[in-house]
């Protein structure tokens, strides 16, 4: 069965800091990761989502890699926002119908 | 622009009660899922279905039953609600490639 693991739990750093969250899957045969933001009492909202032939995706702060083979996905926020917190998932598609779920790293950024 | 709605958005139940969760979808998709998540332990699926007309259990399906009625619309049933069953339930609906999240139904069983 799949793992997901995200490490750290939780994150604060002050406002402007550039900061890496980190995602690990124990099976490497994924069809794509997609990396998402909840925020308290929301639903998920999709940042990004790498294909398993992908590297990386960039969108406007945000930076998701990817090496499949190691089992590693890291998310880079650029000169994080008080906005930008919020609980960031990382998730893995296996086949058709699942996705795995990393427990999340809650970010909060400090003005 | 709707997307996946999800009724109700909060509900308190008491063991042994039964009720069904709603979710509808606008984007024409083939794939619809239901997850809870719970503290600590990510979201997890509890079905699945690929089609119109066709269900699969997920990881966590005991207590639940589910019912495609038409594309659009996939709802989630508690017979008999216990206590272990309090979560917040999210469904979703996707393509192949990406999956989009409703907004999440609190459930409380007392």
């Amino acid at each position: 069965k799949q793992e997901v693991t995200q490490i750290p739990a939780a994150l604060s750093v002050p406002e402007g800091e550039n900061l890496v969250l980190n995602c690990s899957f124990t099976d490497s045969a994924i069809y794509n990761l997609q990396w998402f933001r909840q925020d308290p009492g929301k639903g998920l909202t999709s940042l990004l989502l790498i294909q398993s032939s992908q590297r990386e995706q960039t969108s406007g702060r945000l930076n998701a890699s990817l090496d499949k083979s190691s089992g590693r996905s890291t998310l880079y926020i650029a000169a994080s926002q008080p906005g930008d917190s919020a609980t960031y998932l990382c998730a893995v598609k296996t086949g058709a119908n699942n996705l795995f779920f990393g427990t999340g790293t809650r970010l909060t950024v400090i003005p | 622009n709707a997307g996946v709605t999800q009724t109700p958005k909060f509900q308190v139940l008491k063991t042994g009660q039964s009720m069904t969760l709603q979710c509808a979808q606008d984007m024409n998709h083939n794939s619809m899922y239901w997850y809870r998540q719970d503290p600590g332990m990510g979201l997890r699926l509890i079905y699945y279905s690929a089609s119109e007309g066709t269900t699969d259990k997920g990881e966590v399906p005991n207590g639940y039953n589910v019912s495609r009625l038409n594309k659009r619309e996939f709802s989630l049933r508690l017979e008999s609600a216990a206590p272990s069953q309090t979560s917040v339930y999210f469904c979703a609906s996707g393509t192949y490639t990406e999956a989009f999240f409703g907004q999440g139904t609190r459930l409380t069983v007392v």
